[in-house]
């Protein structure tokens, strides 16, 4: 099936202690993105990928890391996580970032709490 | 103004009437649009794109795009409460060498009252 996979889908952690959130997709897509969802705010994008080893932030880059070493994988670090992280996080990919071909489908979601 | 704008609603339809979300744009060259749908606690899924003028009907549901008044809707007829959700209207932004990014609007939570 195919499909964007994160884990974990629900995490409650301490402020500083360094996290990661991993998201795999099984469609060959080049384009993967991180949004974090909040309540009035909608979607906002985090990071995106292009492709393998090229990365860039998107609007609401601080506080975090990405990486993209192969093409099924961008994991999603946070190194001191701070309460005003605690979102919902989501985990997208399309095929390409070319008009045409960038619909994106999206994870289950990760729903993090920072305390 | 912004990016992508939506009303945030609530926005609520009594069961069998036309439910109408809009999406304003502001980048006049946007040349596709996407309407999204999210239930409470779930991801977006997609369920209507379009990428010209004037009207495009899947079942239901009907897009409306209008470039010249940068703006785009989606109308869902005979609404039932299973379309109780929050619509996002996606819209691109250009990025490098012809590559694109799609920002969302901030939803529109939509309720069907039966």
């Amino acid at each position: 099936e195919a499909q964007v996979t994160q884990n974990p889908r629900y995490l409650i952690t301490v402020t500083g202690k360094k996290l990661t959130v991993t998201c795999s997709q099984n469609m060959n897509h080049e384009y993967m993105s991180w949004y974090r969802q909040d309540p009035g705010l909608g979607l906002r994008q985090i990071y995106y990928s292009m492709n393998v080893e090229v990365t860039d932030k998107g609007d609401v880059p601080e506080g975090y890391k990405v990486s993209r070493k192969e093409k099924r994988n961008f994991p999603l670090i946070l190194e001191s996580p701070s309460p005003n992280q605690t979102s919902l996080y989501f985990c997208a990919s399309s095929l390409s970032s070319y008009s045409g071909a960038n619909v994106l489908t999206f994870g289950a979601g990760s729903r993090l709490t920072v305390l | 103004q912004k990016e992508v704008e939506q009303n945030s609603g609530p926005l609520s339809v009594p069961e069998g009437a036309i439910a109408s979300l809009n999406c304003t744009y502001s980048d006049r060259v946007s040349q596709s649009f996407f309407w999204y749908r999210q239930y409470s606690g779930k991801s977006p899924e997609l369920i209507m794109s379009i990428y010209s003028n004037g009207d495009k009907e899947d079942g239901r549901f009907t897009a409306q795009l209008n470039k010249a008044s940068q703006y785009v809707s989606l109308l869902i007829r005979d609404s039932q409460p299973s379309d109780s959700a929050t619509y996002l209207c996606a819209v691109p932004r250009r990025i490098i060498q012809g590559a694109q990014k799609l920002v969302f609007g901030q939803g529109t939570r939509l309720t069907i009252n039966p």
